[in-house]
């Protein structure tokens, strides 16, 4: 069965430094990924998704993310964290096969939370 | 292009009551999706529609129904509300046509107390 796993419930960090909110998959077949923001009171954000090539993907705000198959992980990664990053951050990967195909399995999200 | 709207934004229910909460999507986007978001769960698909004229049940259908009105309209209703429905409701659309690659766009939600 497809799942993905988000480890950390919150990830604190400085305004300024590096952040990752990490992200695993279980899936059969070739993964298909995608990250999501949700903002306080807001619907979800589509960031970035992997689906083939380059194993680093580059996304809206600054936001990109890492594919590694070997780890089954693709985890988000901003170089300077603002404080206006502070969100919800959700992993999601495509189902594959079965009456379900190509619907979305979530994570249960990210709480990361930048300070000044 | 306002994308997904969805009505109401907020509503209280008592329990056995029945409600309709309406999205709809203006992207000219084939496939639409009800998830319902509790905390800690992240999200989980209540129905889908892959194109006008079909609905199918995803992971937790149980006391719901949805109708797909037209190809902008995909709405979800309650026939007798239960506490446990408890939740914010989300409405999202894609293109679909792409496959495994296709990207689910949302609305803002509908914040819904069953009491």
């Amino acid at each position: 069965a497809q799942s993905v796993a988000q480890p950390e419930d919150q990830v604190n960090v400085a305004e300024g430094n590096p952040l990752t909110v990490k992200c695993t998959y279980s899936v059969s077949g070739n993964p298909y990924l995608f990250w999501y923001v949700q903002y306080p009171n807001r619907g979800l954000q589509f960031l970035l998704k992997y689906i083939t090539g380059d194993n680093l993907v580059k996304g809206s705000y600054g936001f990109e993310a890492e594919f590694n198959k070997s780890q089954t992980s693709f985890h988000l990664k901003k170089p300077s964290a603002l404080v206006s990053d502070s969100a919800l951050y959700f992993c999601a990967v495509r189902t594959v096969g079965g009456g379900s195909q190509g619907n979305l399995i979530f994570g249960k999200g990210t709480k990361l939370s930048v300070k000044p | 292009n306002a994308g997904v709207t969805q009505t109401p934004k907020f509503q209280v229910l008592k329990t056995g009551q029945s409600m309709t909460l309406q999205c709809a999507q203006d992207m000219n986007h084939n496939s639409m999706y009800w998830y319902r978001q509790d905390p800690g769960m992240g999200l989980r698909l209540i129905y889908y529609s892959a194109s006008e004229g079909t609905t199918d049940k995803g992971e937790v259908p149980n006391g719901y129904n949805v109708s797909r009105l037209n190809k902008r309209e995909f709405s979800l209703r309650l026939e007798s509300a239960a506490p446990s429905q408890t939740s914010v409701y989300f409405c999202a659309s894609s293109v679909a046509g792409q496959g495994l690659t296709d990207t689910q766009y949302f609305g803002p939600g509908t914040r819904l107390t069953v009491l």
